[in-house]
């Protein structure tokens, strides 16, 4: 069956620019979440959805971050006047139960 | 609120040894504890969870864990390193609630030695 899809698998911008990254999470799964993976390091938190609650937004770094998910579904990660410390993979995962995370293969965002 | 500690940033072993990566979580209420691996350039993917039950849980790849709540561990094993075990291996953890999120370590990178 279809897994976590992310597009743009790769994304360069120039600093300053917005960016929009997608998420497609597994038909059915009530929760999304998204994390920041910089060079060498772990996974850092960014947000949560979970069916119809409001978000954690509790792990954006900035209000230049921001993601919505439309009808459940659908997930747009939102960076504004892009930084080159924003440069990183930016993953997304999807469950329906608190179980087991499914991930999309990310999107790697590079800011020149 | 939960956390999770992994103890050495990177883990190398020769082929054929035993895999020992050690993880240590925090958690006011009986946790949810899992491995996931990441191979290079790629998604992260489960290897074992531990939900309830047995405390010995088998994963794929030949992986097993111990949950020991005494010790609050959940370290990651494999009797005979090979190759093809070279990635990141993240320990993370969660809660049952309906507003929980899974915590992840900062991650674990484990060579293999010819």
């Amino acid at each position: 069956g279809a897994g976590v899809s992310q597009s743009p698998s790769n994304k360069v911008t120039e600093k300053g620019k917005d960016v929009e990254l997608r998420c497609d999470p597994i038909s059915g799964h009530t929760a999304l979440y998204w994390y920041r993976q910089s060079l060498g390091q772990g996974l850092e938190f960014l947000i949560y959805f979970q069916g119809n609650s409001a978000p954690d937004k509790s792990g954006l770094p900035s209000d230049r971050f921001s993601a919505e998910r439309t009808g459940g579904s659908v997930s747009t990660l939102t960076i504004q006047r892009t930084q080159q410390e924003d440069s990183a993979v930016y993953l997304c995962a999807s469950s329906s139960t608190l179980f087991e995370q499914y991930f999309g293969p990310g999107t790697r965002l590079t800011v020149t | 609120a939960q956390s999770v500690t992994q103890l050495g940033s990177h883990v190398s072993v020769s082929e054929g040894a035993l895999v020992l990566l050690r993880c240590n979580y925090s958690s006011s209420v009986p946790p949810y504890l899992f491995w996931y691996v990441q191979y290079p350039n790629q998604g992260l993917q489960l290897l074992l969870k531990y939900t309830t039950g047995a405390t010995l849980v088998k994963g794929i790849n030949g992986f097993e864990a111990e949950f020991k709540k005494s010790e609050t561990s959940f370290h990651l094993t494999k009797p005979s390193a090979h190759m093809s075990d070279a990635a990141e291996y993240f320990c993370a953890v969660s809660v049952y609630s309906s507003a929980s999120k899974i915590i992840f370590g900062s991650g674990t990178r484990l060579s293999i030695r010819p």
